[in-house]
């Protein structure tokens, strides 16, 4: 069974501290791993991926995350947060379900977020 | 090109009320998605559709129905609405590469 666990539902730093948001997973298949980004009253935005292709991942706004097999982590950071950066970030992960009839789909499945604020 | 559009972005009901809540995307994905989100509770699927013509049921299906229309529309029906079903639905659409999914702006419904 796939599970993905955000430590710290709220996270609070002040404008040009480090921003650390922390994501462990459980999955019985290498997996694919996101995170996207939720302004106020906005859909969900991704801000990078993990395909498998290099450990240390970059993304848009500054962000980037490291997956580390070993400790099952996808942890995101950024080294000077931003006022614009407070948001919902939510990681997740994906795997590919194989039906009977051939077909397969790419399932997400996500932490329940971290509301990150920053102060001035 | 739009990517993912929903219809609409707001909506009150009051309990027993029914709606379609519609879903669009242009960018010819196979696999569509609905999902739900509440405080503290992430997202949670209702419904995917993993081709023209298929679904199947998410981690919380009761109270719900879904039609795939075609290869661009995956509409969600509340048959009768409950204060329970208040939240935001999200509708999305899976590229097959890394299954990458895109996201609809929302609806936000309130049932009274």
């Amino acid at each position: 069974a796939q599970s993905v666990t955000q430590l710290g539902s709220h996270v609070s730093v002040s404008e040009g501290a480090l921003v650390l948001l922390r994501c462990n997973y459980s999955s019985s298949v290498p997996p694919y791993l996101f995170w996207y980004v939720q302004y106020p009253n906005q859909g969900l935005q991704l801000l990078l991926k993990y395909t498998s292709a290099a450990t240390l991942v970059k993304g848009i706004n500054g962000f980037e995350a490291e997956f580390k097999k070993s400790e099952t982590s996808f942890h995101l950071t950024k080294p000077s947060a931003h006022m614009s950066d407070a948001a919902e970030y939510f990681c997740a992960v994906s795997v590919s379900v194989r039906f009977d009839r051939g077909s397969t789909l790419g399932r997400l499945y996500f932490g329940r977020g971290t509301q990150l604020t920053v102060w001035p | 090109n739009a990517g993912v559009t929903q219809t609409p972005k707001f909506q009150v009901l009051k309990t027993g009320q029914s709606m379609t809540l519609q879903c669009a995307q242009d960018m010819n994905h196979n696999s569509m998605y609905w999902y739900r989100q509440d405080p503290g509770m992430g997202l949670r699927l209702i419904y995917y559709s993993a081709s023209e013509g298929t679904t199947d049921k998410g981690e919380v299906p009761n109270g719900y129905n879904v039609s795939r229309l075609n290869k661009r529309e995956f509409s969600l029906r509340l048959e009768s609405a409950a204060p329970s079903q208040t939240s935001v639905y999200f509708c999305a659409s899976n590229s097959r590469s890394y299954n990458e999914q895109f996201f609809g702006p929302g609806t936000r419904l309130t049932v009274l």
